[in-house]
């Protein structure tokens, strides 16, 4: 079945010591998402990839940071993690970026500072 | 004002009953409406998508959409214990595919 697979499910990490989360899909979408949820909060979109174009959101931090490699991965790097940064991120993509299409979302890697 | 606004809950409901949530938008210029389900610890499925004015079923669940109010609603009929889960409102930013979520409004179906 076509799907969007996230890597790892949970992840722990010590303050200040960078992480990376990873994200693969077999849906061959043009557009991949990063979002982060915290606890009873709505999903906040940190950037997103249209094919290689990055697109950050106005408010993410500097210390979070995305790459794309191919069409099928993207990864979400996040250089020095504060316990704040303790959530939900869930990647999601989207066919091609056009008004009323569906988003899909992987599993999610739930993220524990230490 | 916070782009999407949903009825804060929790709400809960008896099984076979119907359940009612809402959701309000800031961007009169959207276009696209989603409503997810979100289990507890479960990233965001789909349920529900409309695109224009008035009435879309889809089993037991009824999406609304009013443009002129800047209002959606979801309700589903015959509740179960599984539709116990948090349900989310997303509407695409006017002239972007973006989504904008709401916090959510968490459904409990009690036996």
């Amino acid at each position: 079945d076509a799907m969007v697979i996230q890597n790892p499910r949970y992840q722990v990490t010590q303050f200040g010591k960078p992480v990376t989360l990873s994200c693969s899909q077999t849906l061959n979408h043009n557009v991949m998402y990063w979002y982060q949820q915290k606890s009873s909060q709505a999903p906040k979109l940190l950037f997103h990839y249209y094919d290689k174009d990055f697109n950050n959101e106005a408010d993410t931090p500097d210390n979070f940071q995305s790459r794309r490699p191919n069409t099928s991965f993207c990864f979400l790097d996040i250089r020095s993690p504060g316990l704040g940064d303790a959530a939900m991120y869930l990647c999601a993509t989207s066919d091609k970026g056009q008004l009323k299409e569906t988003q899909y979302f992987g599993p999610g890697t739930r993220l524990l500072v230490l | 004002q916070k782009e999407v606004e949903q009825n804060s809950g929790p709400l809960s409901v008896p099984e076979g009953a119907i359940a009612s949530l809402n959701c309000t938008y800031s961007d009169r210029g959207s276009q696209s409406f989603f409503w997810y389900r979100q289990y507890s610890g479960k990233s965001p499925e789909l349920i529900m998508s409309i695109y224009s004015n008035g009435d879309k079923e889809d089993g037991r669940f009824t999406a609304q959409l009013n443009k002129a109010s800047q209002y959606v609603s979801l309700l589903i009929r015959d509740s179960q214990p599984s539709d116990s889960a948090t349900y989310l409102c997303a509407v695409n930013r006017a002239n972007d595919y973006k989504l904008s979520f709401g916090a959510g409004t968490t459904v409990t179906v009690r036996a």
